[in-house]
């Protein structure tokens, strides 16, 4: 089965730098890269994904870039802000759809 | 966006009796519902995978006969944790996602399960 590894497990920032979490898979036959937020006790949100077909997505101050030959891909926050304190989460899916979620970064963004 | 309930929100129940959760997408058909299970400070863990009129496909190590999954109609699935005790007690969030397995998976708002 697919075999997720996420890090850094935490992660401290100040107000405004620039956040990056790395997520690497085994699976190659996965073809779809979500990344999610949760805060405590809520849903997973998704916030940005990428599709095999492409190496970088942005969103404004969320971007993610895939490397399917190095099997990785990662999370870039810019300009980060307190409210983008939560646990971040990779889930790619496996060749079955299957989202297999990382284990977590917890990200701590300090004023 | 599509937007996926759950009911209840809280349950707190006695050992040994069973708690139904309900998964509802409500603004379009789920062929597919997923159950996870996430224990405190833990990541999303995979129970099982419903696809509408079949029997649902259980993760290695969860027990299909304490974890009911009936998957009865494209907008409709539920999750039934038999004879709970309390290392049941977790947060259980369902997705339902719609036609192919790389599209999108929407999230429940998770039912919090605390057995006494």
């Amino acid at each position: 089965g697919e075999n997720v590894e996420q890090h850094p497990s935490t992660l401290s920032v100040q107000e405004g730098d620039s956040a990056v979490i790395k997520c690497t898979y085994s699976d190659s036959a996965s073809n779809y890269f979500p990344w999610y937020k949760q805060e405590l006790g809520k849903r997973p949100q998704l916030i940005i994904d990428i599709r095999s077909n492409v190496g970088e997505k942005k969103d404004q101050r969320i971007a993610v870039t895939l490397n399917k030959t190095a099997k990785h891909f990662s999370l870039h926050i810019t300009e980060t802000q307190p409210e983008d304190s939560a646990v971040y989460f990779c889930a790619p899916t496996d060749s079955w759809g299957k989202l297999q979620f990382g284990a977590g970064t917890q990200v701590v963004v300090t004023p | 966006g599509a937007v996926v309930s759950q009911h209840p929100s809280r349950v707190i129940c006695k050992s040994g009796t069973s708690v139904k959760i309900e998964c509802r997408s409500l603004d379009f058909q789920a062929t597919t519902m997923f159950w996870y299970r996430q224990f405190p400070k833990q990541s999303l863990m995979l129970m099982a995978t419903s696809n509408e009129g079949s029997k649902a496909t259980y993760e290695q190590g969860v027990e299909k006969d304490k974890f009911l999954i009936n998957h009865a109609s494209l907008t409709l699935s539920t999750l039934t944790v038999t004879s709970a005790h309390p290392e049941d007690s977790s947060f259980y969030i369902c997705s339902a996602r719609a036609g192919t397995v790389d599209n999108e998976q929407f999230f429940g708002p998770g039912t919090r399960l605390t057995v006494l």
